[in-house]
């Protein structure tokens, strides 16, 4: 049984503060970790796939750090707008055509 | 189309009544996923097909929800005798067969039960 875990469940943050949310997934027959971002409304969409230990990637102001061997990814926002309200969700697989197991996600909301 | 395509994107229902909710994946992608979201809950996997394999049913919650997939495109899903239990909104997304599997989602079904 793969358990994808995220936290925290829910975020409330002020605009410009940056944040960052973790997941956690199983260590072993890793392939990749995707992240996606849930705008109320719309479908899912997805943000960064990332495959190898220390990988990081960026779009804007929001960043992705992997670490496969201890099975953890962090997802870092940088000056928060509220615009990145949402919920982030990231996603485990275990190999070409495997399946994707979703964690149950981290609910950001960001004020004025 | 270019997108995953879902129908109807909005279905209110009497309880005890039968619906299907149907999804049509983007072109070429072999894989196909059925998830729902139930009002303040997470993302709830329902069912993956994959090519010609058998799918994975095991988010199935119960035998009054079944699915197919026929000519390895186009998926119904189908809720028989619905609970308002079962209001949520369906997701459908597809994948390709290589790369890293990344999902690209519909823009859901809204299930109502009343």
């Amino acid at each position: 049984i793969l358990n994808v875990e995220q936290s925290p469940q829910s975020l409330h943050v002020q605009e410009g503060d940056s944040t960052n949310f973790t997941c956690s997934f199983p260590s072993s027959n890793f392939y990749a970790l995707h992240w996606y971002r849930w705008e109320t409304a719309k479908s899912p969409e997805a943000l960064f796939v990332m495959t190898l230990n220390g990988d990081e990637k960026k779009k804007g102001r929001i960043s992705a750090t992997l670490n496969t061997k201890e099975g953890y990814s962090y997802l870092y926002i940088k000056g928060s707008q509220p615009e990145d309200s949402a919920t982030y969700l990231c996603a485990f697989n275990t190999g070409t055509a495997s399946k994707l197991t979703f964690g149950t996600g981290t609910r950001l909301q960001v004020t004025l | 189309g270019a997108g995953v395509s879902q129908s109807p994107s909005n279905k209110v229902t009497e309880k005890g009544k039968d619906v299907e909710l149907r999804c049509d994946p983007i072109s070429g992608h072999t894989a196909l996923y059925w998830y729902r979201q139930s009002l303040g809950q997470g993302l709830e996997f329902l069912i993956y097909f994959q090519g010609n394999s058998a799918p994975d049913k095991s988010g199935l919650p119960s035998d009054r929800f079944s699915a197919e997939r026929t000519g390895g495109s186009v998926s119904t899903l189908t809720i028989q005798r619905t609970q308002q239990e079962d209001s949520a909104v369906y997701l459908c997304a597809s994948s390709s067969p290589t790369g890293w599997n990344t999902i690209y989602f519909g823009e859901g079904s809204w299930l109502t039960v009343v």
